[in-house]
């Protein structure tokens, strides 16, 4: 149980074009997902938290114009990187944490968004 | 505020020998603790965590860490490592309750050699 998927799992994009990565948990209802960041041989940086029905909050730092995040459903949350640059390139990681608010964070296998 | 600490950054052992990959932590309220196991080009996966109870605490492929309240660690224990151990590992904590914004620590890459 417990499995969180994204889709798609490698894109390569031209600059200035806006992608989009979806996150699913499968098997439960998430009423809240994070985003997550990962450069090359470094730890997962937070981007944004994101409640089911509400405004993304975004880490400080984090430009929520260029990362726009919808949580429209319990099981679906998307991050749009928009007018994407060659600097965004990077390793995109989200999580879900089940409903009534338990304590883990269960990861998606990761998007690995190439800009050109 | 929160942070966790792993000492080494790059572990190596030898197939059969004991793992051992370090976690300090720091938190202003009793943490949730997680270890989780990232392979090439993958998400994080679970291999165990503490909430409360008991301090030992048993996870997936014979991996276990135990809770020092008195040490702040959170230390990840395998008796014999296994070729198929080689991966990066991330120590978390958490606030508890809602388990909300997980601070990472900055990973221990686990080297077995044959």
């Amino acid at each position: 149980g417990a499995v969180v998927s994204q889709h798609p799992s490698r894109v390569i994009c031209k600059s200035g074009t806006s992608v989009k990565i979806e996150c699913r948990s499968l098997d439960f209802q998430a009423t809240t997902m994070f985003w997550y960041r990962q450069f090359p041989k470094q730890s997962l940086m937070l981007m944004a938290t994101s409640n089911e029905g509400s405004k993304a909050t975004y880490e400080q730092g984090v430009e929520k114009d260029k990362f726009l995040i919808n949580h429209a459903s319990l099981t679906l949350s998307t991050l749009t990187v928009t007018s994407a640059h060659p600097e965004d390139s990077s390793f995109y990681i989200c999580s879900a944490q089940t409903s009534g608010g338990t304590d883990t964070q269960y990861f998606g296998p990761g998007t690995r968004l190439t800009v050109l | 505020a929160q942070s966790v600490t792993q000492l080494g950054s790059h572990v190596s052992v030898s197939e059969g020998a004991l793992v051992l990959l370090r976690c300090n932590y720091s938190s202003s309220v009793p943490p949730y603790l997680f270890w989780y196991v990232q392979y090439p080009n993958q998400g994080l996966q679970l291999l165990l965590k503490y909430t409360t109870g008991a301090t030992l605490v048993k996870g997936i492929n014979g991996f276990e860490a135990e809770f020092k309240k008195s040490e702040t660690s959170f230390h990840l224990t395998k008796p014999s490592a296994h070729m198929s151990d080689a991966a990066e590992y991330f120590c978390a904590v958490s606030e508890g309750g809602y388990g909300q914004n997980f601070v990472f620590g900055p990973g221990t890459r686990l080297s077995v050699l044959p």
